[in-house]
């Protein structure tokens, strides 16, 4: 079955501290992978996506992602951050499988950030 | 000039009644789609339109009746509303099925 799991529903980390957020996935086909951010009361923004090629990615804000196929993961990282980066983030998955552009999500990590 | 837009951003309603929400891209996208964001903050596809067909229908009630006018409006009407429809209700839109979905900024319905 085709699934998402971010094992971290909460993460607290200080201003400028680095940033991992941890992504991963389950899907019987060529996966498309997104990170969203929805900061309270907003809707979602995409922050970075794989489809294929070179499988670190770069995204807005600073945030990058490296696509492991071994590892069936798609973890987000920032090397230092921001106030504002304190939000939701959430990691799906698409693909070709059907390619009816559905989209399954992850169940989402609060992310806190320390003055 | 938002890209993807929701009418209204907040609805109260009682049980019982009939609602609808709406939404605009302006981006000329082909596909369009409706997600619920549950109390837990869980996304979930509900349903997706490409050209004005119906192609995803994820096993949502009958009271939920999406409707594409064109490509560039997917609406939702839902009828005898539960508390259980509680929930974030956001609009997105793709260039073609399957590529990259842009979210608007989300409908909160208040079901009493």
């Amino acid at each position: 079955a085709q699934s998402v799991t971010q094992p971290d529903i909460h993460i607290t980390v200080s201003e400028g501290a680095s940033l991992e957020l941890r992504c991963n996935y389950s899907y019987g086909a060529t996966p498309y992978l997104f990170w969203y951010v929805q900061s309270p009361g907003q809707g979602l923004q995409l922050l970075l996506k794989y489809f294929s090629g070179d499988t670190l990615v770069q995204g807005i804000k600073g945030f990058e992602a490296e696509f492991k196929r071994s590892q069936s993961s798609f973890n987000l990282r920032k090397p230092s951050v921001h106030w504002s980066d304190a939000a939701e983030y959430f990691c799906a998955v698409g693909g070709t499988s059907g390619n009816t552009g559905k989209l399954i999500f992850g169940q989402g990590t609060t992310l806190q950030v320390k003055p | 000039d938002t890209a993807v837009s929701q009418t209204p951003k907040y609805l109260v309603t009682q049980m019982g009644n009939d609602k609808s929400i709406k939404c605009e891209q302006n981006l000329g996208h082909d596909t369009m789609y409706w997600y619920k964001q549950d109390s837990k903050k869980f996304l979930k596809i509900m349903f997706s339109y490409n050209n004005k067909e119906l192609i995803i229908n994820e096993t949502v009630p009958n009271r939920f009746s999406p409707k594409s006018p064109d490509k560039a409006h997917l609406n939702l009407h839902i009828n005898s509303l539960e508390l259980g429809d509680s929930a974030v209700y956001f609009c997105a839109s793709s260039q073609v099925s399957g590529s990259t979905q842009y979210f608007g900024p989300g409908t909160r319905l208040t079901v009493l």
